[in-house]
Order: structure tokens, then C-alpha cells, then sequence
């Protein structure tokens, strides 16, 4: 198994451009999560998804958008990049809908996105 | 609202000394706990959990962690770090409700040194 594994693995964008991170899990899970990783300020959510079909805001959605294409894959999308929305962008992975709070979380490598 | 304190920033110390990095949280209901490890470059993997039962929790890498409900801290130890310790370390902490959300901790960097 794979695990979860992420695309690009490096960006830089310029200010206003757009672009999609990828995320995919093979382990069959169910819950699947969108994290920005900064100095200082540790992870933050951005969008999760329960299940196929549904999506959720976290703690700083704005200027990003979630597809949950299938089970298996949870894209990330800057419409219109920023210089404050360079960070390190995690997606992770866990196996239960319901009682998520008690699963273990499953981490990709990571995408270091540079914005100019 | 539930929040994570992890009180030290940075610990550094030499190869097969003891550890302790500390994680205080506050919360008023019942909450699962967790530390996470983060290796330069990698994204963060399970080290233990505490979801209830024994208070004392071990996890991989001979690590273990002690949840102290008066104090309200899930500190983190091992008995004699190596080189290969040397990593990020968060804590994070979730209700006993339907909230699906982790609070993290802001991460304690461990620094192993020959």
C-alpha cells in the first residue's frame, strides 16, 4: 500500500494564479482532510470530508476550494494564489465516518507551496 | 473551547538521556488524546493515543505517554533517546463528541545530540 500520497511535491506559483494539490488513499478510508502547516502556528484545517459527496470547512477555508472526486482522492484548489498562502499543505486520511475523533490520522509527504 | 499547550518550544539533549516533552490541554468534557511525530521532510504519523483504560500509553519507538486528568496534561516520555528521535513533535486533542476535529499543539522540535 501506497498510503496517502500528494502531487506536486514542490510548487511556486505567482500571485493570482490558480492551481490543484492532488491527494489519494489506498487504505479504503472514509474521512479525508486538507492541513496548512506554518511556523508557529502548527496545523490548521482547512476542509475535510466525511465521506464521498460531502465536504466540510475547518478552521481557515477562505480562498480555498475542496472537490471529493471518489473515495479515494480529496483535491485542493487555489482559485486565486496570495503571498500568505505559502505554506506546507498536508492531506490526510482516516478510516471511520462516524466517531472520527477517536481514529488515527494518516499523513502524506507534503506539497511546499511558494507563492510570489 | 478546547485548546493544546505544548510548553516547550525546542528540548534538546544528548543521545540516551531521558525525555519528558510536556502537553497541558483544557477541556470540560471527556477528550481523546494524541501525539503525533513529524521527521524532517515527512508528514506526521501516530506515535500513541489515549481513548480510555490505563492511564499510562505506550506507543512505537518505545515511546509512552501518561494522561493526568486533575492536571489535564498527556506528557510525553522515553527512558533514552537516540539520534533517530531527533523530530517534531505534536500533541492534539479531541472532544468526546461527533466533532471530527483534531486542536493541535504547536509542536515541540526534539534535538538528539551525540
Amino acid at each position: 500500500n501506497a498510503g496517502v500520497t500528494q502531487t506536486p511535491k514542490f510548487q511556486v506559483l505567482k500571485t493570482g494564479q490558480s492551481m490543484t494539490l492532488q491527494c489519494a488513499q489506498d487504505m479504503n478510508h472514509n474521512s479525508m482532510y486538507w492541513y496548512r502547516q506554518d511556523p508557529g502556528m502548527g496545523l490548521r484545517l482547512i476542509y475535510y470530508s466525511a465521506s464521498e459527496g460531502t465536504t466540510d470547512k475547518g478552521e481557515v477555508p477562505n480562498g480555498y476550494n475542496v472537490s471529493r472526486l471518489n473515495k479515494r482522492e480529496f483535491s485542493l484548489r487555489l482559485e486565486s494564489a496570495a503571498p500568505s498562502q505559502t505554506s506546507v499543505y498536508f492531506c490526510a486520511s482516516s478510516k471511520q465516518r462516524r466517531q472520527a475523533n477517536t481514529d488515527t490520522q494518516y499523513f502524506g509527504p507534503g506539497t511546499r507551496l511558494t507563492v510570489l | 473551547a478546547q485548546s493544546v499547550t505544548q510548553l516547550d518550544s525546542q528540548v534538546p539533549v544528548f543521545e540516551e538521556a531521558p525525555v519528558e516533552l510536556r502537553c497541558n490541554y483544557s477541556s470540560s468534557v471527556s477528550v481523546y488524546l494524541f501525539w503525533y511525530v513529524q521527521y524532517p521532510n515527512q508528514g506526521l504519523q501516530l506515535l500513541l493515543k489515549y481513548l480510555s483504560g490505563s492511564t499510562l500509553v505506550k506507543g512505537i519507538n518505545g515511546f509512552e505517554a501518561e494522561f493526568n486528568k486533575s492536571q489535564t496534561s498527556f506528557h510525553l516520555r522515553k527512558p533514552s533517546v537516540h539520534i533517530s528521535d531527533t523530530a517534531e513533535y505534536f500533541c492534539a486533542v479531541s472532544d468526546g463528541g461527533n466533532n471530527r476535529k483534531l486542536i493541535w499543539g504547536l509542536g515541540t522540535s526534539l534535538a538528539v545530540n551525540p
